[in-house]
């Protein structure tokens, strides 16, 4: 099992340009999630998904966007890019009960 | 918002010397959880607790479920230097959407 993929790894953007960053999951989870993590400050949640067709904002929305057409998949849309958007960013999914997340490996995004 | 006040924000230990860490919040929580971060990858779940006052061990990791269910702490005995990385606890939000807050996390170093 692959788990939660996330693609690209790295990336660099300049102000104002758009990307998508790329969420995979091959468990059948239900729930998907977008955080970012910046230095000690956690992680913060962006967006959430309990389901195709469903999602939520989650803490630190603003700037972003999501879509969730199938169960596998969760891409997370930058419309126009900011530096405060460069962070580390991490798609988790989880079933519907009170296990723990699985997290994919991050995408690591400077804006410039 | 809720929040989690996780500390230390970091620890520089001997090889060989225990650790503890904790957290606490302001909100009561159902499920508390914690997670390791090891460099480059995403968080990685130790310990799920679910029961106030209950003590679960993983090998020489401890975690408690705190009371009041609005604290949780962590100890590691015996470090090693693979115990290296960033610990994260994070609570469960109520509710059927799985999100969990996630604390500032713990940095640890440990030097041979």
């Amino acid at each position: 099992n692959a788990g939660v993929t996330q693609t690209p790894k790295f990336r660099i953007l300049k102000i104002g340009q758009s990307m998508t960053l790329q969420c995979a999951q091959d468990m059948n989870h239900n729930y998907m999630y977008w955080y970012r993590q910046d230095p000690g400050m956690g992680l913060k949640l962006i967006y959430y998904s309990v389901g195709a067709g469903i999602t939520d904002k989650g803490e630190v929305p603003n700037g972003y966007n999501v879509s969730r057409s199938t169960t596998e998949d969760f891409p997370l849309r930058l419309e126009l890019a900011a530096p405060s958007q460069t962070s580390v960013y991490f798609c988790a999914s989880s079933p519907p009960s009170t296990d723990g997340y699985t997290f994919g490996s991050g995408t690591r995004l400077t804006v410039v | 918002g809720q929040q989690l006040n996780q500390s230390p924000q970091s620890m520089f230990i001997q090889e060989g010397e225990d650790v503890s860490m904790n957290c606490t919040s302001s909100s009561i929580f159902n499920t508390w959880l914690w997670y390791k971060q090891d460099p480059g990858e995403g968080p990685v779940l130790l310990i799920a607790l679910y029961k106030a006052g209950e003590l679960t061990s993983n090998g020489r990791l401890t975690a408690q479920f705190g009371i009041t269910r609005k604290d949780s702490f962590l100890n590691i005995s015996a470090s090693i230097p693979s115990d290296v990385g960033i610990y994260f606890c994070a609570g469960r939000v109520s509710g059927n959407t799985g999100k969990l807050i996630f604390g500032q996390g713990t940095t640890l170093q440990v030097k041979p």
